[in-house]
């Protein structure tokens, strides 16, 4: 079975662009959660989708949003960049929207220079 | 605010020479606690999910414990490949899960 895929895998934009990233469940998991991981830190969680609805956020700005499409795939869009959006960038899929195990992705690794 | 405070920092252990690495949290309402292994430039991988105090799991060398206040992993005969970095992290109410910042863990041959 393919595990949760995350694309791209690097990116580098400049200060004030748009970014979005795309993320793909493991088969017959029905929620994604992203989250935001910088250099030596612990993941800090950014969204959780379930059934296509937010269901969580983070302590994140408004220039974070996200979607999640009937496949249940997902997009994270980040707009005006900041230096500080510097970044590994996770995407996690678990079967249900309670407390279960979750699969992460390899992360898109975002620089913004 | 939900918190997960982990130590040491960093653990150097001989092959063999077991040990144990704290997980301390303080959460509105625990639904659950996790524990996930990260090796370098890589996403976490899932080890165990704990949910009440007093709840233990094992997976090969690895056990987690779990009270009201803190975790354990305990290390048992390590060997090169446990070398990782062991991230927990509490889900609290509103679906938000807190991560702690880690333990380094290398064990030498």
């Amino acid at each position: 079975d393919a595990g949760v895929t995350q694309s791209p895998t690097h990116l580098i934009k400049t200060r004030g662009q748009q970014v979005t990233l795309r993320c793909s469940p493991i088969s017959g998991h029905k929620s994604v959660s992203w989250y935001q991981q910088v250099l030596g830190q612990g993941p800090q969680f950014i969204f959780q989708y379930y059934e296509k609805e937010e269901r969580g956020r983070g302590n994140f700005p408004d220039r974070f949003s996200a979607r999640q499409f009937p496949n249940y795939s997902s997009e994270l869009n980040v707009n005006a960049l900041l230096l500080g959006d510097s970044a590994l960038y996770l995407c996690a899929s678990s079967r249900d929207r309670g407390v279960t195990e979750a699969f992460f992705g390899q992360g898109t690794r975002l620089t913004v220079v | 605010e939900d918190q997960v405070t982990q130590s040491p920092e960093a653990l150097r252990l001989q092959e063999g020479e077991s040990s144990s690495l704290n997980c301390s949290y303080t959460v509105s309402g625990l639904r659950g606690l996790f524990w996930y292994r990260q090796d370098p430039g890589k996403g976490p991988e899932f080890l165990f999910t704990l949910y009440s105090a007093g709840e233990e799991k094992e997976k090969e060398r690895l056990k987690a414990t779990l009270t009201k206040k803190e975790s354990f992993l305990h290390i048992t005969a390590p060997k090169p490949e446990d070398s990782a970095t062991y991230l927990c992290a509490v889900h609290g109410g509103y679906q938000k899960v807190t991560f702690g910042t880690g333990t380094k863990l290398q064990v030498i041959p």
